[in-house]
């Protein structure tokens, strides 16, 4: 079955440190790779993609993600963490076959302390 | 300014009771697809389409109905809602259903079936 993991429910890090959320997708084919952040009672919002190319990717807010086809990741990272950043955090895939679906991630909770 | 705007945001209703909860874009997207967001289950597809009179399954489309009969809206149906699909559902859309492109989401409609 295809599927996207997010291994941690929540991540707890201190504000200027840097932060990472990890995702592990498990999918045939080439996928496409995103991350977006849900604010509370907001709806999702981009952050970055991957599609081809370089392997690291920088997104909005300071966020990059790094691509890893030999252990099928994708992880959300960011230098410098701020108080602003804490939010839940998805990581989807979408698939270039079978029709456009997307999958999502069960979520990681982030919460950065001052 | 570019949104994806559902209607309503809030919603309770009995076993039962048809419902409809709308969703329009105004960026002339292809691409809309509804999901239903719970806890520990990250966003779940329900049904997405391609493009007018275009319309699939996603993972979980069990109870509920779509159309897409112009560009810009693409409700929702619950002919006979249920407990089970108490939930927070987002609508989204992308340029088109390539899969290389971001999806833009609603503000979501909690709904709450008794």
């Amino acid at each position: 079955a295809q599927s996207v993991a997010q291994p941690e429910d929540q991540v707890n890090v201190a504000e200027g440190n840097p932060l990472t959320v990890k995702c592990t997708y498990s999918v045939s084919g080439n996928p496409y790779l995103f991350w977006y952040v849900q604010y509370p009672n907001r709806g999702l919002q981009f952050l970055l993609k991957y599609i081809t190319g370089d392997n690291l990717v920088k997104g909005s807010y300071g966020f990059e993600a790094e691509f890893n086809k030999s252990q099928t990741s994708f992880h959300l990272k960011k230098p410098s963490a701020l108080v602003s950043d804490s939010a839940l955090y998805f990581c989807a895939v979408s698939l270039s076959t079978g029709g456009f679906k997307t999958i999502f991630g069960a979520g990681t909770r982030l919460f950065v302390k001052a | 300014e570019a949104q994806v705007t559902q209607n309503p945001r809030y919603l309770i209703t009995v076993t039962g009771k048809k419902l409809t909860v709308t969703c329009s874009q105004n960026m002339n997207h292809e691409y809309m697809s509804w999901y239903r967001q719970d806890p520990g289950l990250g966003l779940r597809q329900i049904y997405y389409s391609m493009n007018v009179e275009v319309t699939d399954k996603g993972d979980v489309p069990e109870g509920y109905k779509v159309s897409r009969k112009e560009k810009r809206n693409f409700p929702l149906i619950l002919e006979s809602p249920s407990p089970n699909q108490t939930s927070l559902y987002f609508c989204a859309s992308s340029l088109t259903g390539q899969g290389a492109y971001e999806q833009y989401f609603g503000p979501g409609t909690r709904l709450t079936v008794t």
